[in-house]
Formats: C-alpha cells, structure tokens, sequence
C-alpha cells in the first residue's frame, strides 16, 4: 500500500517484558515521527528522524524507551521493562520534509497486563 | 508554556447542519496552524495547514480560519454528513517544523 504501515495493530503483554512496535513510512519521506496517545488524550511526541538520525529524541519518557531508524525507512520503537503507564497508542508518522502534512499510520495499541 | 487548547469538547449536531470548532494557542516561536480529521482507532489525517500570512483555507465542506493577532484558528464544517463523525485535532508548529502542539481535540458526532 501507499501508506503509513505499522505492526503490530494490537499488542498484549504482562508487565516488565520487552516490547518492539514497527514502522514502514510512505517510501521517499525522510522524516519520521513517533507519537502516544493515551485514552482521550492529545498526541505526546516522542521522538523525530531525519533521514536515519534523530535530532530530537526529548519527547522519550525514560531510559526505558529507544527507538532506530536504518536504510532511510523502516524504524522500530523499543520498550523495555513495560509497565502499565506505557498502556496506549504509539502512532507513527512520516512527511516529505518536516514543513509538509504528516501522514499517520493507525497506531499499535499496547496493552500492558 | 506551549499550549493548544480547543472548544468544545465535544458537540453533538443533526446531518446537515453546520459547525464551528475553535483553537486557542499559545506558542511560540509559531511557524503553522494545521487541522487533523481523526476518526476511532486511525491515524490522524491532515486537513489543512495556514501559515501566519494566511487568514483563511477551504478545503472541500471544510473552512479553517487563522487570527495570529488573536492567536486564534476556528475549523468550519459545511452542510454535515455522517461521515464527518471523528476527533478534530488543532496543531501548532513551532520555528522547527517538526515540532508540534497538539490539542486534546473536539469530538464531533453528527446524528442522522
């Protein structure tokens, strides 16, 4: 497809396991995005690539969150040690250029028992 | 501090009718207002994006307004349709581009 691609739709799993949620941005954005958003809320960001670097990881809760972009395209973002806090959408979102219109994937839903 | 705050909260209107949301913001530096369109458990989708030079935008049923003075945008939906049911979200972005405030959004439901 032409969109914004993220797997997995759906995740369910106990506190403290590790957890990898992953992006296929629209092919030639070379920007990249992750958000949260919790349950009625407003959108949180975590972290901005351009290209394969991140100049702009501030968004990030804690030590327990990473995240990898490789080959200007796919990126996964990592958590580790989940707690039930983490328990919400995790968007992820492309553009051409950080001026341009952001395209959003559905989000991973991320439950944590 | 960096906020986007919008009104209503939610708002319940017949099919057909028209609708007027509204976005206050206070941030700086300001480089854009955009409006997102999010229906339950999708992505947002952009509807329009305003620059500070821009006082109005149109896009198909929809009508954003900008007043930077005022530091205020409204989002004016035309002739309501089902379909129109979703979370309108008002985005400001900053100097960077990249960096956006989000507000909590309005949760329209359109009846039949």
């Amino acid at each position: 497809g032409a969109g914004v691609s993220q797997s997995p739709s759906n995740k369910v799993t106990e506190k403290g396991k590790d957890v990898e949620l992953r992006c296929d941005p629209i092919s030639g954005h070379t920007a990249l995005y992750w958000y949260r958003q919790r349950l009625g809320q407003g959108l949180e960001f975590l972290i901005y690539f351009q290209g394969n670097s991140a100049p702009d990881k501030s968004g990030l809760p804690s030590d327990r969150f990473s995240a990898e972009r490789t080959g200007e395209s796919v990126s996964t973002l990592t958590i580790q040690r989940t707690q039930q806090e983490d328990s919400a959408v995790y968007l992820c979102a492309s553009s051409l250029a950080a001026s341009q219109p952001q395209h959003f994937g559905d989000g991973t839903r991320l439950s944590i028992l | 501090k960096n906020q986007v705050e919008q009104s209503p909260q939610s708002l319940i209107i017949l099919e057909g009718k028209n609708c007027t949301l509204q976005c206050n913001y206070t941030v700086s530096p300001f480089s854009n207002l955009r409006w997102y369109k999010q229906d339950t458990g999708r992505g947002p989708v952009s509807l329009t994006i305003m620059t500070f030079s821009e006082n109005t935008k149109s896009n198909r049923r929809y009508t954003a307004t900008l007043d930077a003075d005022t530091k205020q945008s409204s989002l004016h939906i035309t002739a309501s349709q089902l379909s129109d049911s979703a979370s309108y979200i008002c985005v400001v972005s900053l100097d960077s581009n990249y960096q956006l405030i989000w507000g909590a959004g309005t949760k329209l439901i359109i009846k039949p």
